[in-house]
């Protein structure tokens, strides 16, 4: 089975800009997470989407940070406007359903570095 | 809040020793899940094993055991036959069980290096 994709691989952009990444899950998993993993840190939840529905974003800076999953397929994950502190690997995984017996797939992230 | 602390920033090996990453965490929750990811260059954390803090019996995959002492609150992961390709990061992480968050909370990782 195809895996969790995830574009762009890097982006570079300059504090206040915009960014948006994309995540395609791998197919048939109803569950999608985004997790943040700053340099030197392990990797911290930013939102969990069951379908299209929201599970969990209390981590979620939403004075900047917004996420949708329409038709519960794809993600994108923006960041409006972007700060210095935002530099990280944002990585999106996909599980088959809820539930701890059901393993996430992680993809290959993207770096973001701002300037 | 559950934390886990990996005290080991970075740690090598000779190919073919053994080696043990250590990982401590902080729960008040009977019920959870233990795991340890992990992550090569290429970024894609991957699942090394899981251990169900219900069971006793630790858990083993291959060259992979953990010790879980649940007293203790301590995972470590055992590498045995060590190869080159185990070089990368390696996270332990821990979840709450059945019915509580989704959320993997994890620890800052351990660099393990195998050299030849």
């Amino acid at each position: 089975e195809a895996g969790v994709a995830q574009s762009p691989r890097y982006k570079i952009i300059e504090k206040r800009q915009s960014v948006a990444f994309w995540c395609n899950p791998i197919s048939g998993h109803a569950t999608l997470y985004w997790y943040q993993q700053i340099l030197g840190q392990g990797p911290k939840l930013l939102i969990q989407f069951q379908n299209n529905g929201v599970v969990d974003d209390s981590q979620l800076p939403k004075d900047r940070f917004s996420a949708e999953r329409l038709k519960g397929v794809d993600s994108t994950l923006k960041i409006q406007p972007a700060k210095l502190e935002d530099s990280a690997v944002y990585l999106c995984a996909s599980s088959l359903r809820v539930g701890v017996n059901s393993p996430l797939h992680f993809g290959n992230g993207t770096r973001l570095t701002v300037t | 809040a559950q934390t886990v602390t990996q005290s080991q920033p970075e740690m090598s090996v000779q190919e073919a020793e053994t080696v043990t990453l250590s990982c401590t965490y902080d729960t008040s929750e009977s019920d959870y899940y233990l795991f340890w990811y992990k992550q090569p260059p290429s970024r894609q954390m991957i699942l090394v094993i899981r251990q169900e803090a219900y069971k006793q019996q630790n858990a083993t995959e291959n060259r992979f055991s953990v010790n879980f002492q649940k007293a203790a609150k301590s995972f470590s992961l055992k590498i045995s036959d060590s190869q080159l390709g185990d070089a990368a990061m390696y996270f332990c992480a821990y979840r709450r069980g059945q019915g509580g968050s989704e959320k993997l909370v994890f620890g800052k990782g351990t660099k393990l290096t195998v050299n030849p």
